[in-house]
């Protein structure tokens, strides 16, 4: 089974269109990110959430609103789409109260602005 | 900006061991040193850490020097499946607030 999973994989759409995408994982854990990386392939954190609670807002947009309805997931609504917006955003989770342990990522959700 | 410096790319013959070099001078006493690596078209997933200990697992070891300002990943016996962007990260283990900066990390490529 897939320790943390994403829909969709890919997602194609117009500027100006609102969209969400999803993320779950079965983990157990209690905290989940997600992550931009653009076509430089840079990997910038945008947000964290642990036990529902928003902690890390990396200066992302307000067009970007992450909403967590139970530990297991965390989704990303966007929006007003725009170009810029085009890249692959990866969820990822851990638990808080074993700090030292890794994130766990899933396999990205590709986002392409036509 | 992260906080680890490491070359741009390396390439090692398949077999043969693969060193990965990360220079973290400026690393705190109370951070860990990460190693993740990331496939094409794949999450970065998760290789090794250690804090001042050099560490094995079954994917690679982490040789972490006396002053703790560099460490190396050794991929022991490279297979093409190696091929990989492998990024060198330092945090503090602090719980929920425990995010991940990335660098540019090194690109492995294991040839035939």
């Amino acid at each position: 089974d897939t320790a943390v999973s994403q829909t969709p994989k890919y997602l194609v759409t117009q500027m100006g269109n609102d969209k969400s995408i999803k993320c779950e994982q079965n983990l157990g854990h209690d905290t989940m990110y997600w992550y931009k990386q653009d076509s430089k392939k840079f990997l910038k954190i945008m947000f964290s959430y642990n036990n529902k609670e928003l902690i890390i807002n990396e200066t992302v947009p307000n067009r970007f609103s992450p909403k967590s309805p139970d530990k297991a997931h965390l989704n990303l609504h966007i929006n007003s789409l725009e170009l810029g917006d085009s890249a692959v955003y990866f969820c990822a989770s851990s638990h808080s109260d074993r700090p030292n342990q890794p994130q766990h990522f899933g396999d990205g959700t590709r986002l392409s602005i036509l | 900006d992260a906080k680890t410096t490491q070359p741009p790319s390396m390439d090692c013959a398949e077999g043969r061991a693969a060193n990965l070099p990360c220079n973290h001078s400026t690393i705190s006493g109370n951070e860990y040193v990460y190693w993740y690596r990331q496939i094409h078209s794949q999450g970065p997933q998760y290789i090794i850490h250690g804090l001042k200990n050099n560490e094995t697992n079954e994917m690679a070891s982490l040789i972490i020097t006396e002053d703790r300002k560099s460490s190396t990943l050794i991929l022991p016996h490279a297979t093409l499946r190696d091929t990989a962007v492998y990024y060198c990260i330092v945090r503090v283990a602090s719980g929920n607030t425990g995010k991940l900066i990335f660098g540019q990390g090194t690109t492995l490529q294991v040839k035939p």
